[in-house]
C-alpha cells in the first residue's frame, strides 16, 4: 500500500517554512526522504529509524512517529533550491531490502 | 565514482519492438533496484537485486517484463513486446545493504525515458 503525502503541491515564497506529511497504512520501522528535481533523478535526504528520532539536512528536518504510522518533513526559510517533487520511502520491517515510495508532494519556491 | 549509469538516456520505439534497458551500479554496491515512474502511479519499484540475485518482482506488471542481473556490475530490464502504456521513466538504483540492519539509501541513475508508439 502506497504511503500517502500531504498536501499533493505547495507554492512558498523564499523564506517561508513548509511542513510536508507522510502517512502509511502499515507498521513503519524506517522512512527515508528524497528529492527530484524536474527532469533529474530522486536524491535522498535523510532516513528516520523508529524512535521518533529527528534528522536534519541543511534547513530541511524530519520526525518519525511510528504509532501513527507518519513522518513529518520540516523546510525552514525555504530557498529557490528546495524546488521540486519530495518523496517519503517507507521500510516496513528490519532486514527488509527494499521501501515503498510514497505518493509524492509538489514544492515550489517563488523569489 | 561515476554514479549509476544508465543507458540508453532516451529511447523511441514501435509497439511491439522488444526493449532493452541497462543499468550499471556503483561498484561495491550489493543491491540494485528498477523503478518505473509515471504522472498517474509516481514511483513504482519493479524488481530488486541481492547479490546478483532477484529478490522480490512482485513489481513487476506482466511476463511482457524481465529484468536480469548477469554480474555484479549490470543489468537489464526488458520489455518484449513493448506497450504504449509502457511509456514512462525507467529508474535503477543501487544501494550498499551493509550489516547495520537498517535500509540503506539508494542511489538513483538517471533514468531512460521510454516513448512506445
Amino acid at each position: 500500500q502506497q504511503p500517502v503525502q500531504s498536501p499533493q503541491a505547495v507554492i512558498l515564497r523564499e523564506g517561508e517554512d513548509a511542513v510536508i506529511n507522510c502517512s502509511s497504512s502499515k507498521a513503519l520501522y524506517s522512512v527515508h526522504w528524497y528529492r527530484q528535481k524536474h527532469g533529474e533523478a530522486p536524491v535522498f535526504l535523510m532516513i528516520l529509524l523508529k524512535g521518533g528520532e529527528q534528522k536534519g539536512h541543511e534547513k530541511i528536518s524530519a520526525s518519525f512517529n511510528e504509532k501513527k504510522q507518519q513522518s513529518s518533513l520540516y523546510l525552514t526559510a525555504s530557498q529557490l533550491s528546495y524546488s521540486g517533487t519530495y518523496f517519503c520511502g517507507t521500510g516496513p520491517t528490519s532486514g527488509t531490502y527494499k521501501y515503498i515510495f510514497g505518493t509524492g508532494t509538489r514544492l515550489k519556491v517563488l523569489a | 565514482d561515476a554514479g549509476v549509469i544508465q543507458s540508453p538516456r532516451h529511447e523511441v520505439t514501435e509497439m511491439g519492438q522488444e526493449v532493452t534497458l541497462r543499468c550499471k551500479p556503483i561498484s561495491g554496491h550489493n543491491s540494485l533496484f528498477w523503478y518505473r515512474q509515471t504522472m498517474m502511479r509516481g514511483l513504482e519499484l519493479l524488481i530488486y537485486f541481492n547479490n546478483n540475485v532477484p529478490i522480490d518482482d512482485s513489481g513487476m506488471p506482466e511476463d511482457r517484463f524481465s529484468a536480469k542481473m548477469p554480474n555484479a556490475s549490470f543489468s537489464t530490464l526488458k520489455i518484449q513486446p513493448s506497450e504504449p502504456r509502457d511509456s514512462a521513466v525507467y529508474f535503477c538504483a543501487s544501494s550498499n545493504r551493509g550489516t547495520s540492519g537498517n535500509l540503506p539509501e539508494q542511489f538513483f541513475g538517471p533514468g531512460t525515458r521510454l516513448t512506445v508508439l
